[in-house]
């Protein structure tokens, strides 16, 4: 099992450009997050799914918006990049059943926005 | 806003040395988490406790939750170099009812020196 895959790995993006980030996952699980992480911040979350074609907003969902199509993929689009942007962005999965809520996570994407 | 803080927010040991890492939080819980974070990596779950357990074991873990205090504590005995990672408390609030939503601190660097 892959687990959780990102990609792209890395990407510069100048302010105003638009990008798409891809999660995917091959454990069939129902919930998946996309989280950001800055010094000294922690991971904050910016959107979740708990099922396929259902999305949620996280704490800081502002600038974001997310799809959930297929089951296995969850996907993170910037339409109007602002230098604020600029993190490491991970994506997660999650069975969702009670009470465990065990997380797993993808190995991040390094965003600069410029 | 974070649910958690951990403290220290760095710690620097030797080899063998064990290594304790603390964790508030703010609002009653389902259960709490410790992850850890590899430098350039994907978060990795350790361990979970409930809220109505106080201890848990997990090879070299040991992990303490009081309540009352609202605060948990991760113990890494006979640490290794192999432990130098960053290391995350992260919550699931009672209060949320749907999603599994983790709420993380702001980690706790681990630095153990051969």
């Amino acid at each position: 099992n892959a687990g959780v895959t990102q990609t792209p790995k890395f990407r510069v993006l100048k302010t105003g450009q638009s990008m798409t980030l891809l999660c995917a996952q091959d454990m069939n699980h129902e919930y998946m997050y996309w989280y950001r992480q800055d010094p000294g911040m922690g991971l904050r979350l910016i959107h979740y799914s708990v099922g396929e074609g259902t999305t949620a907003k996280g704490e800081v969902p502002d600038g974001y918006n997310v799809s959930r199509l297929k089951k296995q993929n969850f996907l993170l689009g910037l339409e109007s990049a602002a230098p604020s942007q600029t993190s490491v962005y991970f994506c997660a999965s999650s069975s969702g059943q009670a009470p465990s809520y065990e997380q797993y996570f993808g190995p991040g994407t390094r965003l600069t926005v410029t | 806003s974070q649910q958690g803080e951990e403290d220290p927010q760095a710690l620097s040991i030797q080899e063998g040395e064990n290594a304790t890492m603390n964790c508030s939080y703010k609002t009653s819980i389902n259960n709490l988490q410790w992850y850890r974070q590899n430098s350039g990596r994907g978060l990795v779950h350790l361990i979970l406790i409930r809220s109505n357990e106080r201890e848990k074991h997990s090879g070299r873990l040991r992990v303490t939750l009081d309540t009352s205090k609202k605060s948990s504590s991760l113990l890494i005995t006979a640490s290794r170099a192999a432990d130098t990672a960053s290391y995350f408390c992260a919550t699931v609030p009672a209060s949320y009812n749907q999603g599994g939503k983790l709420i993380f601190g702001q980690g706790t660097e681990l630095s153990v020196k051969p």
